[in-house]
């Protein structure tokens, strides 16, 4: 099975700060990575898929990169409605694998 | 509009079977693969398995031997089924839309989920 290894755990940022989260596949995944964002209490929603494509009606201060088994996704001018776990995936290969998440919060 | 909907037990004795429901609208089954997640404490999201538009279905062999994913096209339902369940499989077990897009496997419509406690 492929490994998604996230990081931070957590991460505290202030309103209008640019944050960067972290996802390493143990393998190549070759851009097979999907980025989902959790709201308290609320099921996972698609930010972003091949690792850097918008899903429809995300903002544009959303964006994804990477390549090989490192892949990043950055939250430009951080709003509150922001504050969330975020995660990985994997569909390269089967069985799909997730990242353990990042929680995000305002500082 | 696409709305999918859980619907199962809250409480489950260990060792028991646990079975949810997921109905749809606003799409056909016939259309999309629906997918089955589990968010749990231990484990954190995790992929269990999936039945395509054909009908035909693939598991994460960590559930194999104990998993089955069915569904009724004539009610829009989507059925998962457990067996053998301990305390470690407590957790929101989420049903999930495919998004069909060629080449990925993309979760693009939720449902709000059904919490399994697991417990005697």
């Amino acid at each position: 099975d492929i490994q998604m290894t996230q990081s931070p755990a957590s991460l505290s940022a202030s309103l209008g700060e640019t944050v960067t989260i972290e996802c390493r596949a143990s393998e190549d995944i070759y851009n097979g990575l999907a980025w989902y964002q959790q709201k308290p209490g609320k099921s996972p929603q698609l930010l972003i898929y091949n690792a850097n494509s918008l899903h429809t009606g995300v903002p544009s201060r959303f964006s994804g990169s990477g390549s090989g088994t490192q892949y990043s996704l950055k939250i430009n001018s951080l709003q509150s409605e922001d504050v969330a776990s975020y995660f990985c995936q994997q569909y390269y290969n089967y069985p799909l694998t997730f990242g353990s998440g990042t929680k995000l919060e305002i500082k | 509009q696409v709305q999918l909907k859980e619907t199962g037990p809250g409480l489950v004795q260990p060792t028991q079977t646990l079975s949810i429901t997921c109905t749809v609208s606003g799409f056909s089954l016939t259309s999309y693969y629906m997918q089955w997640v589990r968010q749990t404490p231990g484990k954190g999201l995790e992929w269990m398995g999936f039945i395509r538009s054909g009908g035909s279905t693939e598991y994460n062999s960590e559930f194999k031997s104990r998993l089955s994913i069915s569904r009724d096209t004539s009610k829009n339902q989507v059925f998962l089924k457990m067996n053998s369940l301990k305390t470690e499989d407590t957790g929101v077990y989420y049903c999930a839309r495919d998004q069909g897009l060629p080449g990925t496997v993309l979760f693009d419509y939720w449902g709000q989920g059904v919490m399994v406690t697991v417990s005697s």
